[in-house]
This record gives C-alpha cells, sequence and structure tokens, in this order.
C-alpha cells in the first residue's frame, strides 16, 4: 500500500475483554514496530520484528500483550484481559532494513480506550 | 540507557519568526537521527532523517543539524507559519544484538500565532 494502515482507528471496550490492533506495513518493508503513546507521555517501544521473527519483545509491558507477523506483512497486537492503564494510542510503523537511511513510517495510529 | 531531551516542551511564537527546537541524546552510538511532526489525533510525519556520519539536513524551510559527539541535534524552522503548529520529535535509532529502535523524546509543541 501507499502508506502503513491500522486498523481500528478507535476502539472503545471494557475491562477484561481482550482486544486486537492491526497493522498492514508499507509494502516490502521488512522491519515492523509497535509503539505505545499514553497521554502526556513520549512514544513507549513496545515491539520490533524483522521479517516473521520478533527479536526484541523487550517493550511488551506484561504477559498480557503479545505480537504476531505472519508472512512478512501484517501484524497483530493482541491485549488480553485489558485494563484501563492500557488505554492508549497504539502506533505501528515499517521500515526497508536494506536501505541505508532505515527511515521509519508511521501508520495513523489506533486508539484504545478501556472502560 | 540511551535517553532523549526535548526543550522546550512548549513554544509559542508569532507568525514570520525563525525558532530553533533542541534534542539531546545520552548515549553518541547512535545509527540515525530522524524528526517527526506530530498533528493533534493522527500519527508521525518524518520531516528530516540524519544519518551518524552527516552533520545536516535540509528540506525546505527546515533544517537539522546533528553533533553526535556532543550529544545534540536541532531543528530550525524557517520564517515560521500557522500550519507548522504541531508537536515536533526527536528520535534517535539504536541497534542492539539483533535488535534495531527508535528511542523517542517527549516532544516539543509549537504554536505560531497569526
Amino acid at each position: 500500500g501507499a502508506g502503513v494502515s491500522q486498523s481500528p482507528s478507535n476502539k472503545v471496550t471494557e475491562k477484561g475483554k481482550d482486544v486486537e490492533l492491526r497493522c498492514d506495513p508499507i509494502s516490502g518493508h521488512t522491519a515492523l514496530y509497535w509503539y505505545r503513546q499514553s497521554l502526556g507521555q513520549g512514544l513507549e517501544f513496545l515491539i520490533y520484528f524483522q521479517g516473521n521473527s520478533a527479536p526484541d519483545k523487550s517493550g511488551l509491558p506484561s504477559d498480557r500483550f503479545s505480537a504476531e507477523r505472519t508472512g512478512g506483512s501484517v501484524s497483530t497486537l493482541t491485549i488480553q484481559r485489558t485494563q484501563q492503564e492500557d488505554s492508549a494510542v497504539y502506533l505501528c510503523a515499517s521500515s526497508l532494513r536494506t536501505s541505508q537511511h532505515r527511515e521509519l513510517f508511521f501508520g495513523e495510529g489506533s486508539r484504545l480506550t478501556v472502560l | 540507557k540511551q535517553e532523549v531531551t526535548q526543550i522546550p516542551a512548549a513554544l509559542s511564537v508569532p507568525e514570520g519568526e525563525n525558532l530553533v527546537l533542541n534534542c539531546s541524546f545520552t548515549d553518541s552510538a547512535i545509527y540515525n537521527l530522524q524528526w517527526f511532526r506530530q498533528d493533534p489525533g493522527k500519527g508521525l510525519t518524518s520531516l528530516l532523517l540524519i544519518q551518524s556520519s552527516q552533520r545536516e539536513q535540509t528540506s525546505g524551510r527546515l533544517n537539522a543539524s546533528l553533533d553526535k559527539s556532543s550529544g545534540r541535534s536541532t531543528l530550525y524552522i524557517a520564517a515560521s507559519q500557522p500550519g507548522d503548529s504541531a508537536t515536533y520529535l526527536c528520535a534517535v535509532r539504536i541497534t542492539q544484538g539483533g535488535s534495531e529502535k527508535l528511542v523517542f523524546g517527549k516532544g516539543t509543541k509549537l504554536t505560531v500565532n497569526p
């Protein structure tokens, strides 16, 4: 696609429910990242994918958070048993790792509200 | 641990003024540095990317400089316009083993008044 696409753009859920957030990176981009942006906070790194593997999951805040990537393209971030503190904007980004510049391109984000 | 700081946190200027946004980082072992713009409720738009071996990059009214040894970067905006109002984020790319990631500052919120 022309850019990084994320869905849903907005999600309101009740505490304790599971949610799935989807990211479609730019076609051909091998590197994919998930970040979280909470109100008044900076961007917090969650996970990095190179192809389908995730060499760095160090930013996932708890075992309720997981992510996968299939076919070297689409990624899904899953949050189980959501808590109110999970409310944030979840941003996905991709880059072409073989590029010297490795410029990162972001999607518009998925805004999650946990009631 | 790499930390990125942006000063000031907020800035308000009249239209037409030239301005400088500052970014500092604690570890000079970076691959590159990228400046982004974020409008309210939107994602991040890449403005400029400076490789670690470069000193500056320019795009239109924007000029970004990098002094890796001192851990500093500046974003210069010439002849500011109300449409430049946004939050500007600085990020450094670091590599650790098989991983790569951007470490972000908390941003400078810029308001350009007509």
